[in-house]
C-alpha cells in the first residue's frame, strides 16, 4: 500500500528555523517526483515545489524560490521542506504529494503555526 | 506560468443534481489536467487526471471534459459526501498551478 507519512504539528516563532518531513512506503521512492502544496488558512491549494529523489532535480513555484528548500534523503525514502527564518506568513498546512503531473497519493497534512 | 481560473467560485446545488464546475486556463495546452476533491481536515483527493480519465475507485458520477483552455468537471448526481471544494490544476507546463477552488455547498 503505498503511503505518505508527514511529520507532525509545528509551532514556531518568527525568525526561527524549521524543517518538515514526508516519507514514502509501498513504492519505489526514488522513481517517483515529491511535491509539497501550501494551504494558508481560509484559502485554496498552492503549488510549492517539487523534488525528484532519484537525483534529486528539484523545481520551484517563483513564488516559492528562495523561500522554502526542498530536499529528499533516499536511503531514507523522505522528503523535505525547510525554512531558514519563518514568517508569521508561513503560518499554513502543508500537504506533500506523489507524481509530476497529477498527484494520487497525498500525505496526511502538517501544519505550521509562526506565531511570537 | 499558466494562471487557472475557476468559476463559479461558490455553487449550491441540491442533493441528487448536477453540478458543473468549469476551468480556464491562460494558455493553450492539450490535456495534461487534473481534478482534486478537498474536504475540510481530510487530505486532497484525486479525482480526474488527463482532463477525463477517472482515477482508480473514483465513481463514475464524475466526468472530466474538455481541452485547449477550457475544462469542466461534473458530478452527475450530487451525493452528500460530495460537498466540498474542487480544484483544477494544470501540469503541461512549470510550474505546475492549481486554480483557486470552487466550493460545491448544499441549497
Amino acid at each position: 500500500e503505498v503511503q505518505l507519512v508527514q511529520s507532525g504539528a509545528e509551532v514556531r516563532k518568527p525568525g526561527e528555523s524549521l524543517k518538515i518531513s514526508c516519507q514514502g512506503s509501498g513504492y519505489s521512492f526514488t522513481n517517483y517526483w515529491i511535491g509539497w502544496v501550501r494551504q494558508m488558512p481560509g484559502k485554496g491549494l498552492e503549488w510549492m515545489g517539487i523534488i525528484y529523489p532519484g537525483d534529486s532535480d528539484t523545481r520551484y513555484s517563483p513564488s516559492f524560490q528562495g523561500q522554502v528548500t526542498i530536499s529528499a534523503d533516499k536511503s531514507i525514502s523522505t522528503a523535505y521542506v525547510q525554512w531558514s527564518s519563518l514568517k508569521a506568513s508561513d503560518t499554513a498546512m502543508y500537504y506533500c504529494a506523489r507524481g509530476s503531473g497529477w498527484w494520487d497519493y497525498w500525505g496526511q497534512g502538517t501544519l505550521v503555526a509562526v506565531s511570537s | 506560468e499558466i494562471v487557472m481560473t475557476q468559476s463559479p467560485a461558490t455553487l449550491s446545488v441540491s442533493p441528487g443534481e448536477r453540478a458543473t464546475l468549469s476551468c480556464r486556463a491562460s494558455q493553450n495546452f492539450s490535456s495534461n489536467l487534473a481534478w482534486y476533491q478537498h474536504k475540510p481536515g481530510q487530505a486532497p483527493r484525486l479525482l480526474i487526471y488527463g482532463a477525463s480519465t477517472r482515477a482508480t475507485g473514483i465513481s463514475a458520477r464524475f466526468s472530466g471534459s474538455g481541452s485547449g483552455t477550457e475544462f469542466t468537471l461534473t458530478i452527475s448526481s450530487l451525493q452528500s459526501e460530495d460537498f466540498a471544494v474542487y480544484y483544477c490544476q494544470q501540469y503541461n507546463n512549470w510550474p505546475r498551478t492549481f486554480g483557486q477552488g470552487t466550493k460545491v455547498e448544499i441549497k
